[in-house]
């Protein structure tokens, strides 16, 4: 069964802070991908990666950035905190096997910034 | 870029009764449908998948979907519920790429 890790399940930070999410899998999948969750909002995606070193933008990625040096590893990175990133971080994976291979997600890590 | 809605936001029904969840996306093309669902305290998984063939989809813990292309739409339906079933449930679509874009999500509470 794929596992997809979550290094943190609670953060707290101060604004400003840089802040580092960790997400691990172990399927050897390609692609790997970043969501917030939002009441309301439903999952709203940050950035993607289809390959080691490979990062594409997603949806809303202003005041993200992220890092794939190794295929098992994701890391999401707040550059400077702010409260409006206040939120609940997902992280999924998924083979290239297609389009419709299914995506597994981690048990989320849930930020706050005061 | 596609979208998607969901309807409700929030639904409360008692157990046995029947559920039916709406979802719709806005994109022209060939689509791959998802539905998942997410139990408290717990991450997402994946209920049900179309993506070819029998428009009529069935998943995991009696849930089935229903694509009509012609609608645009890819409603949930379970015909009975039970308290088990009380999640937040998201419908996701996506196209040519691995992007897969999210509804609001619709969250379901069955009294016991």
């Amino acid at each position: 069964d794929v596992k997809v890790t979550q290094s943190s399940r609670y953060l707290v930070k101060r604004t400003g802070e840089k802040v580092f999410l960790e997400c691990v899998q172990d399927m050897d999948h390609e692609n790997m991908f970043w969501y917030r969750q939002d009441p309301g909002l439903g999952l709203r995606l940050i950035y993607f990666s289809y390959d080691v070193k490979m990062k594409e933008k997603g949806d809303i990625p202003e005041g993200y950035s992220v890092s794939r040096e190794k295929k098992e590893r994701f890391s999401l990175i707040l550059e400077s905190a702010s409260t409006n990133q206040t939120s609940m971080y997902l992280c999924a994976s998924s083979s290239r096997t297609g389009p419709n291979s299914p995506l597994h997600f981690g048990n989320g890590t849930r930020l706050t910034v005061t | 870029a596609q979208s998607v809605s969901q309807h409700n936001h929030h639904v409360i029904l008692s157990e046995a009764a029947s559920l039916e969840l709406g979802c719709n996306y806005s994109y022209g093309g060939t689509v791959n449908l998802f539905w998942y669902v997410q139990y408290p305290g717990q991450h997402l998984q994946l209920l049900l998948k179309y993506f070819s063939g029998d428009p009529l989809v069935k998943g995991i813990k009696g849930f089935e979907a229903e694509f009509i292309k012609s609608k645009f739409s890819f409603n949930l339906r379970k015909p009975s519920v039970q308290w088990s079933d009380t999640a937040e449930y998201f419908c996701a679509v996506n196209a040519y790429d691995y992007k897969l874009s999210f509804g609001a999500g619709t969250t379901v509470t069955v009294r016991a």
